[in-house]
């Protein structure tokens, strides 16, 4: 069975930083380009970046570059995202999914991630 | 890094059809056959419910379909069930390796 597992998630100030971690099992982590993805409080789905098998590939969304980094360890089967600057609009859950041609076939469930003083 | 266009709400009767519309560009959906659905019920993940434009995976019933005309893709959900009732989010890639979602279209089952 194919399982993400996201965690990391809470209240942070504007400003500040947060790491997200999303655990993978069920599949071969190694072998598929995986993405994150946020849905603000209310709002829709928006695509915040991707990563290649080898780690080295990545796209991000324009709000997110220079202050997002994703990165994973495929000996840990984990994928990560380290959030720094943060803002008031990246409050938001954050899901991690695995990107198979342009389709996410296979989702987290999220973890919040609240910016605020 | 443009959002597609969709309508914010649907509704129908048990049993009825709805269609759902994607509007995006030529640097999207027009550009490629990578068009995907979801649907999100409150509180959970989206789920995959059609892609590369009427592609179903295993599980989703064939009352989900999809398909694409010029810059434009759309979802049809033909006999509308009470579970049905649910948020939808198209999405396509966009170049680049980038992925554009639309801004969801809430469905009511009437």
């Amino acid at each position: 069975e194919v399982q993400l597992v996201e965690s990391g998630g809470g209240l942070v100030q504007p400003g500040g930083s947060l790491s997200l971690s999303c655990a993978v099992s069920g599949f071969t982590f190694s072998g598929d380009w995986m993405t994150w993805v946020r849905q603000a409080p209310g709002k829709g789905l928006e695509w915040v970046g991707n990563i290649k098998q080898d780690g080295i590939d990545k796209d991000y969304l324009d709000s997110v570059k220079g202050r997002f980094t994703i990165s994973r360890d495929n000996a840990k089967n984990s994928l990560y995202l380290q959030m720094n600057s943060l803002r008031a609009e990246d409050t938001a859950v954050y899901y991690c999914a695995r990107w198979i041609w342009g389709r996410l076939d296979s989702w987290g469930q999220g973890t919040l991630v609240t910016v605020s003083s | 890094q443009s959002a597609l266009t969709q309508p914010p709400s649907a509704s129908g009767s048990p049993g009825q059809s709805v269609t759902i519309s994607c509007t995006g560009t030529s640097s999207d959906v027009g550009g490629y056959n990578y068009v995907s659905w979801y649907q999100q019920h409150p509180g959970k993940a989206p789920k995959l419910m059609i892609y590369e434009v009427n592609k179903r995976p295993s599980g989703v019933p064939d009352r989900f379909s999809g398909s694409k005309s010029g810059n434009t893709a759309s979802l049809t959900v033909s006999g509308l069930q009470a579970e049905d009732e649910a948020d939808y989010y198209c999405s396509s890639y966009a170049g680049s390796n980038n992925l554009a979602f639309g801004g969801g279209t809430k469905v009511t089952v009437l």
